[in-house]
Protein backbone atom coordinates (compact mmCIF):
# COMPACT_ATOMS: atom_id res chain seq x y z
CA UNK A 1 0.00 0.00 0.00
CA UNK A 2 1.00 3.59 -0.99
CA UNK A 3 2.08 5.76 2.31
CA UNK A 4 3.97 8.80 3.17
CA UNK A 5 4.97 9.45 6.79
CA UNK A 6 5.63 12.63 8.89
CA UNK A 7 7.95 11.61 11.81
CA UNK A 8 7.42 15.10 13.79
CA UNK A 9 4.48 16.28 15.64
CA UNK A 10 5.68 19.80 16.22
CA UNK A 11 9.61 21.57 14.89
CA UNK A 12 10.46 24.36 16.60
CA UNK A 13 12.89 26.42 15.20
CA UNK A 14 14.51 30.22 15.86
CA UNK A 15 13.21 32.86 13.21
CA UNK A 16 16.58 33.19 10.82
CA UNK A 17 18.31 29.67 11.45
CA UNK A 18 17.72 26.90 8.92
CA UNK A 19 14.15 24.76 9.08
CA UNK A 20 13.37 21.04 8.11
CA UNK A 21 10.27 19.15 8.09
CA UNK A 22 10.67 15.16 7.38
CA UNK A 23 8.77 12.82 5.29
CA UNK A 24 9.30 9.66 4.14
CA UNK A 25 7.18 7.61 1.42
CA UNK A 26 6.23 4.20 0.50
CA UNK A 27 5.02 3.36 -3.21
CA UNK A 28 5.05 0.75 -5.13
CA UNK A 29 6.14 2.56 -8.66
CA UNK A 30 7.14 6.49 -9.43
CA UNK A 31 6.37 8.70 -6.59
CA UNK A 32 4.65 11.86 -6.47
CA UNK A 33 5.42 13.76 -3.89
CA UNK A 34 3.95 17.08 -2.73
CA UNK A 35 4.30 19.49 0.15
CA UNK A 36 1.21 21.58 1.67
CA UNK A 37 0.75 24.37 3.87
CA UNK A 38 -2.18 24.52 6.23
CA UNK A 39 -2.43 28.54 8.29
CA UNK A 40 -5.24 28.49 10.97
CA UNK A 41 -8.76 28.30 10.05
CA UNK A 42 -7.62 27.83 6.15
CA UNK A 43 -7.38 25.38 3.34
CA UNK A 44 -4.23 23.80 2.41
CA UNK A 45 -1.76 25.38 0.05
CA UNK A 46 0.26 23.88 -2.46
CA UNK A 47 4.00 25.05 -1.98
CA UNK A 48 5.71 22.13 -4.35
CA UNK A 49 5.88 18.94 -5.88
CA UNK A 50 8.27 16.78 -7.25
CA UNK A 51 7.31 14.85 -10.24
CA UNK A 52 11.07 13.90 -12.21
CA UNK A 53 13.88 15.30 -12.77
CA UNK A 54 16.48 17.64 -10.66
CA UNK A 55 15.96 15.85 -7.01
CA UNK A 56 15.89 19.56 -5.68
CA UNK A 57 12.54 21.16 -6.06
CA UNK A 58 11.92 24.78 -5.19
CA UNK A 59 8.81 25.91 -4.24
CA UNK A 60 6.80 29.09 -2.84
CA UNK A 61 8.17 31.12 -0.43
CA UNK A 62 11.14 30.55 -0.24
CA UNK A 63 10.69 26.60 0.58
CA UNK A 64 12.28 24.04 -1.17
CA UNK A 65 12.29 20.19 -1.02
CA UNK A 66 15.10 17.08 -1.34
CA UNK A 67 14.01 14.20 -3.34
CA UNK A 68 16.32 11.10 -1.90
CA UNK A 69 15.31 7.77 -3.76
CA UNK A 70 17.80 5.81 -2.04
CA UNK A 71 16.31 6.86 1.59
CA UNK A 72 13.08 7.18 -0.09
CA UNK A 73 12.37 10.80 1.75
CA UNK A 74 11.36 14.22 0.70
CA UNK A 75 12.00 16.52 3.37
CA UNK A 76 10.92 20.14 3.23
CA UNK A 77 13.71 22.97 3.54
CA UNK A 78 14.28 27.38 3.91
CA UNK A 79 17.56 28.52 4.67
CA UNK A 80 16.51 31.27 6.84
CA UNK A 81 12.94 30.35 8.41
CA UNK A 82 10.44 33.69 9.58
CA UNK A 83 8.00 33.82 12.26
CA UNK A 84 4.98 34.22 9.65
CA UNK A 85 6.32 30.28 8.34
CA UNK A 86 4.38 28.85 11.45
CA UNK A 87 1.65 26.72 10.37
CA UNK A 88 0.54 22.68 9.76
CA UNK A 89 2.36 21.02 6.81
CA UNK A 90 1.24 18.32 4.91
CA UNK A 91 3.28 15.96 2.59
CA UNK A 92 1.36 13.95 0.36
CA UNK A 93 2.59 11.34 -2.39
CA UNK A 94 -0.12 10.20 -5.21
CA UNK A 95 -1.23 7.12 -5.04
CA UNK A 96 -3.09 5.30 -7.86
CA UNK A 97 -6.54 3.93 -6.62
CA UNK A 98 -9.61 2.01 -8.60
CA UNK A 99 -9.56 1.61 -12.00
CA UNK A 100 -6.81 3.90 -12.57
CA UNK A 101 -7.29 6.72 -10.77
CA UNK A 102 -5.37 8.52 -8.55
CA UNK A 103 -6.12 10.16 -5.09
CA UNK A 104 -3.76 11.81 -2.81
CA UNK A 105 -2.47 10.26 0.11
CA UNK A 106 -1.45 12.53 2.78
CA UNK A 107 0.64 12.32 5.93
CA UNK A 108 -0.64 13.22 9.65
CA UNK A 109 0.90 16.79 9.73
CA UNK A 110 3.71 18.72 11.02
CA UNK A 111 3.41 21.61 13.26
CA UNK A 112 5.85 23.85 12.72
CA UNK A 113 6.59 26.95 15.17
CA UNK A 114 9.00 29.51 14.25
CA UNK A 115 10.49 31.48 17.64
CA UNK A 116 11.02 34.89 17.48
CA UNK B 1 -14.53 30.27 -10.42
CA UNK B 2 -10.83 31.47 -9.17
CA UNK B 3 -10.57 29.03 -6.64
CA UNK B 4 -12.02 26.32 -5.34
CA UNK B 5 -15.29 27.49 -3.28
CA UNK B 6 -17.05 25.22 -0.60
CA UNK B 7 -20.39 26.13 1.41
CA UNK B 8 -21.50 26.68 3.68
CA UNK B 9 -18.45 27.42 5.51
CA UNK B 10 -19.77 26.79 9.22
CA UNK B 11 -22.86 24.48 9.77
CA UNK B 12 -24.32 23.74 13.14
CA UNK B 13 -27.00 20.62 12.73
CA UNK B 14 -28.50 18.24 15.20
CA UNK B 15 -27.56 14.89 16.07
CA UNK B 16 -29.62 12.98 13.68
CA UNK B 17 -30.26 15.50 10.88
CA UNK B 18 -28.90 14.54 7.36
CA UNK B 19 -26.33 17.78 5.69
CA UNK B 20 -25.67 18.31 2.71
CA UNK B 21 -22.29 20.00 2.10
CA UNK B 22 -21.30 21.71 -1.29
CA UNK B 23 -18.66 21.88 -3.09
CA UNK B 24 -17.76 23.74 -6.50
CA UNK B 25 -14.05 23.56 -8.45
CA UNK B 26 -11.94 25.10 -10.46
CA UNK B 27 -13.11 25.30 -14.45
CA UNK B 28 -11.68 22.98 -15.88
CA UNK B 29 -10.74 20.56 -13.63
CA UNK B 30 -11.66 17.08 -14.10
CA UNK B 31 -10.81 15.44 -10.60
CA UNK B 32 -12.27 16.66 -7.19
CA UNK B 33 -11.77 15.18 -4.13
CA UNK B 34 -12.98 14.92 -0.47
CA UNK B 35 -11.51 14.88 2.80
CA UNK B 36 -12.16 15.31 6.40
CA UNK B 37 -10.00 16.81 8.87
CA UNK B 38 -10.89 16.14 12.84
CA UNK B 39 -9.95 18.49 14.87
CA UNK B 40 -5.86 18.74 15.23
CA UNK B 41 -5.73 15.69 12.80
CA UNK B 42 -4.64 15.04 9.49
CA UNK B 43 -6.50 14.64 6.14
CA UNK B 44 -8.80 11.48 5.76
CA UNK B 45 -9.39 10.81 2.14
CA UNK B 46 -13.35 10.41 1.55
CA UNK B 47 -14.13 10.04 -2.06
CA UNK B 48 -12.24 10.66 -5.32
CA UNK B 49 -14.14 11.72 -8.61
CA UNK B 50 -12.58 11.37 -12.41
CA UNK B 51 -14.10 12.59 -15.17
CA UNK B 52 -16.73 10.11 -16.24
CA UNK B 53 -14.67 7.42 -14.68
CA UNK B 54 -16.92 5.30 -11.47
CA UNK B 55 -15.84 6.98 -8.13
CA UNK B 56 -12.95 5.87 -5.68
CA UNK B 57 -15.41 5.83 -2.57
CA UNK B 58 -12.99 3.59 -0.83
CA UNK B 59 -12.53 6.42 2.14
CA UNK B 60 -16.31 6.62 2.58
CA UNK B 61 -16.41 5.95 6.81
CA UNK B 62 -20.15 4.07 7.03
CA UNK B 63 -23.36 4.09 4.30
CA UNK B 64 -24.45 7.21 5.81
CA UNK B 65 -21.93 9.31 3.69
CA UNK B 66 -22.35 9.74 0.13
CA UNK B 67 -21.60 12.17 -2.78
CA UNK B 68 -22.43 13.21 -6.15
CA UNK B 69 -20.92 14.99 -9.02
CA UNK B 70 -22.58 15.86 -12.07
CA UNK B 71 -20.53 15.90 -15.08
CA UNK B 72 -17.42 17.86 -13.95
CA UNK B 73 -18.73 20.16 -12.03
CA UNK B 74 -20.40 20.96 -8.34
CA UNK B 75 -20.41 18.23 -6.13
CA UNK B 76 -22.32 17.58 -2.78
CA UNK B 77 -21.21 15.18 -0.36
CA UNK B 78 -24.38 14.10 2.48
CA UNK B 79 -24.19 12.87 5.05
CA UNK B 80 -27.54 11.57 6.97
CA UNK B 81 -28.00 10.64 10.29
CA UNK B 82 -25.46 12.94 11.92
CA UNK B 83 -23.37 11.73 15.07
CA UNK B 84 -21.33 13.76 17.06
CA UNK B 85 -18.14 11.98 15.80
CA UNK B 86 -19.12 13.58 12.22
CA UNK B 87 -18.27 16.96 13.73
CA UNK B 88 -15.08 17.99 11.65
CA UNK B 89 -13.74 20.33 8.43
CA UNK B 90 -14.75 18.91 5.30
CA UNK B 91 -12.11 19.84 2.66
CA UNK B 92 -12.53 19.97 -1.02
CA UNK B 93 -10.11 19.88 -3.85
CA UNK B 94 -10.12 19.31 -7.35
CA UNK B 95 -7.30 18.88 -10.03
CA UNK B 96 -6.32 18.31 -14.02
CA UNK B 97 -6.63 14.43 -14.53
CA UNK B 98 -2.57 14.66 -15.12
CA UNK B 99 -0.73 12.10 -12.43
CA UNK B 100 1.78 14.80 -11.96
CA UNK B 101 -0.50 17.70 -11.00
CA UNK B 102 -0.82 19.58 -7.92
CA UNK B 103 -4.57 19.82 -5.73
CA UNK B 104 -6.20 22.98 -5.57
CA UNK B 105 -7.81 23.29 -2.11
CA UNK B 106 -11.31 25.10 -0.74
CA UNK B 107 -11.58 26.97 3.11
CA UNK B 108 -13.54 23.50 3.90
CA UNK B 109 -16.70 23.26 5.76
CA UNK B 110 -17.11 23.08 9.23
CA UNK B 111 -19.52 20.91 10.33
CA UNK B 112 -20.26 20.57 14.33
CA UNK B 113 -22.90 17.92 15.52
CA UNK B 114 -24.64 19.08 18.89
Amino acid sequence: AQSVAQPEDQVNVAEGNPLTVKCTYSVSGNPYLFWYVQYPNRGLQFLLKYITGDNLVKGSYGFEAEFNKSQTSFHLKKPSALVSDSALYFCAVRSPGGSGTYKYIFGTGTRLKVLA
Amino acid sequence: GAGVSQSPSNKVTEKGKDVELRCDPISGHTALYWYRQRLGQGLEFLIYFQGNSAPDKSGLPSDRFSAERTGESVSTLTIQRTQQEDSAVYLCASSYTGVGTEAFFGQGTRLTVV
